[in-house]
């Protein structure tokens, strides 16, 4: 059974960092794209990052480029988000998603606040 | 970006009735390699998204028949035959044709 379970959220303040992290199981991690979703409160989904499988090749969303850094540890089965600078408009919940051609396989998400 | 755009936003209705829901997107979904990279997620209250149509009109593993998708090029629908408590929910269509990769606005299904 393919399973997600984010970390790491919480609340922070403008300008600060978090570090959210996504462990995998049930499948062969190496071997997927993955990828971080988020959706702000009330609010729909917005695709945030992509990675590829090896970790060489990574995408992201304009409002998160420069700020945001997504990495994986293949021997870890790990998912990472590296998130710098927070605004107040990052405040959402972040979902880990297993990224094929679409998201198959999605975590429970992690709630990230960004308040002073 | 590509837009897409979900109708209606809110969709009442009735236990073991019918329902339909839109995407539109604002440019073809149809890729260089002939497919079409439209798919469905149903978010039910308090959990997270879970995979129903991919591809437009592929159910995923587990889904009943009872959800079926259609459409081409920029126009897609969802339908929901015999809808049941646990279909009740947000629905978002989904473009992976091109990058970003963007959602719909979402649509609630809810009891009338």
């Amino acid at each position: 059974e393919v399973q997600l379970v984010e970390s790491g959220g919480g609340l922070v303040q403008p300008g600060r960092s978090l570090k959210l992290s996504c462990a995998a199981s049930g499948f062969t991690f190496s071997n997927y794209g993955m990828a971080w979703v988020c959706q702000a409160p009330t609010k729909g989904l917005e695709w945030v990052a992509s990675i590829s499988t090896g970790g060489g090749n990574t995408y992201y969303r304009d409002s998160v480029k420069g700020r945001f850094t997504i990495s994986r540890d293949n021997a870890k089965n790990t998912l990472y988000l590296q998130m710098d600078s927070l605004r107040s408009e990052d405040t959402a919940t972040y979902y880990c998603a297993r990224h094929t051609t679409l998201f198959d396989y999605w975590g429970q998400g992690v709630m990230v606040t960004v308040s002073s | 970006d590509v837009v897409m755009t979900q109708t209606p936003v809110s969709l009442p209705v009735s236990l073991g009735g019918q329902a339909s829901i839109s995407c539109r997107s604002s440019q073809s979904l149809v890729h260089s390699n002939g497919n079409t990279y439209l798919h469905w997620y149903l978010q039910k209250p308090g959990q997270s998204p879970q995979l129903l149509i991919y591809r437009v009109s592929n159910r995923f593993s587990g889904v009943p028949d009872r959800f079926s998708g259609s459409g081409s090029g920029t126009d897609f629908t969802l339908k929901i035959s015999r809808v049941e408590p646990e279909d009740l929910g947000d629905y978002y269509c989904l473009q992976s044709t091109h990058f970003p990769r963007t959602f719909g606005g979402g649509t609630k299904l809810e009891l009338k």
